[in-house]
């Protein structure tokens, strides 16, 4: 099975910009998909694909995919947006799936 | 509304068997991948199991393989999680997913809030 690494923690200030990023051969052939998930709460997706966000997510979230690392960028983070984050993949096999390690961010 | 709501968790001692449900409304089940994702206290997200529309095709996490069975009944609209010779490891939140998108990007974009599961002598 495949395994996806992210950075445990990062902090960011208010209105700036943070990038999180997501390690794994599995990410070659196929795209992340990352999640938000606040305490207490199910996670939710906020970007799939290439770079496309549900209904609802705000502009300030976008993905991007390069060898065998995905980013997801907060440009402008806002307060709401601290959370933990996770990205997703299929693994090698392409049958099963694989979260990331997830990384905290903290708004300062 | 669309939605899906898990039930069944527990406290259950090592060694044990739970059988968890998912009942899905506001969509048309029996055309989607159903998932279980589960999530061990402060810990990560851990991709559990999963159960094709149609064919009913399953697949699992290798710390899972050969313990769980993931099981649907479309007339139901529901996907069970029958989960036997539970270990300390196996506490946690599970989830139910909806699978959506396309093979070069699956995702999982409908989630449950998640049933406890307490696995402790």
């Amino acid at each position: 099975s495949s395994e996806l690494t992210q950075d445990p923690a990062v902090s960011v200030a208010l209105g700036q910009t943070v990038r999180i990023t997501c390690q794994g051969d599995s990410l070659r052939n196929y795209y992340a998909s990352w999640y938000q998930q606040k305490p207490g709460q199910a996670p939710i997706v906020v970007i799939y694909g290439k770079n496309n966000r549900p209904s609802g997510i705000p502009d300030r979230f976008s993905g991007s995919t390069s060898g065998n690392t995905a980013s997801l960028t907060i440009t402008g983070a806002q307060a709401e947006d601290e959370a933990d984050y996770y990205c997703n993949s299929r693994d090698s096999s392409g049958n099963l799936y694989v979260f990331g390690t997830g990384t905290k961010v903290t708004v300062l | 509304e669309v939605q899906l709501v898990e039930s069944g968790g527990g406290l259950v001692k090592p060694g044990g068997s739970l059988r968890l449900s998912c009942a899905a409304s506001g969509f048309t089940f029996s055309g989607y991948t159903m998932n279980w994702v589960r999530q061990a206290p402060g810990k990560g997200l851990e991709w559990v199991s999963s159960i094709s529309s149609s064919r009913g095709y399953t697949y699992y996490a290798d710390s899972v393989k050969g313990r769980f069975t993931i099981s649907r009944d479309n007339a139901k609209n529901s996907v069970y999680l029958q989960m036997n010779s539970l270990r300390d490891e196996d506490t946690g939140f599970y989830y139910c997913a909806r699978r959506f998108g396309a093979p070069s990007y699956w995702y999982f974009d409908l989630w449950g809030r998640g049933t406890l599961v307490s696995v402790s002598s």
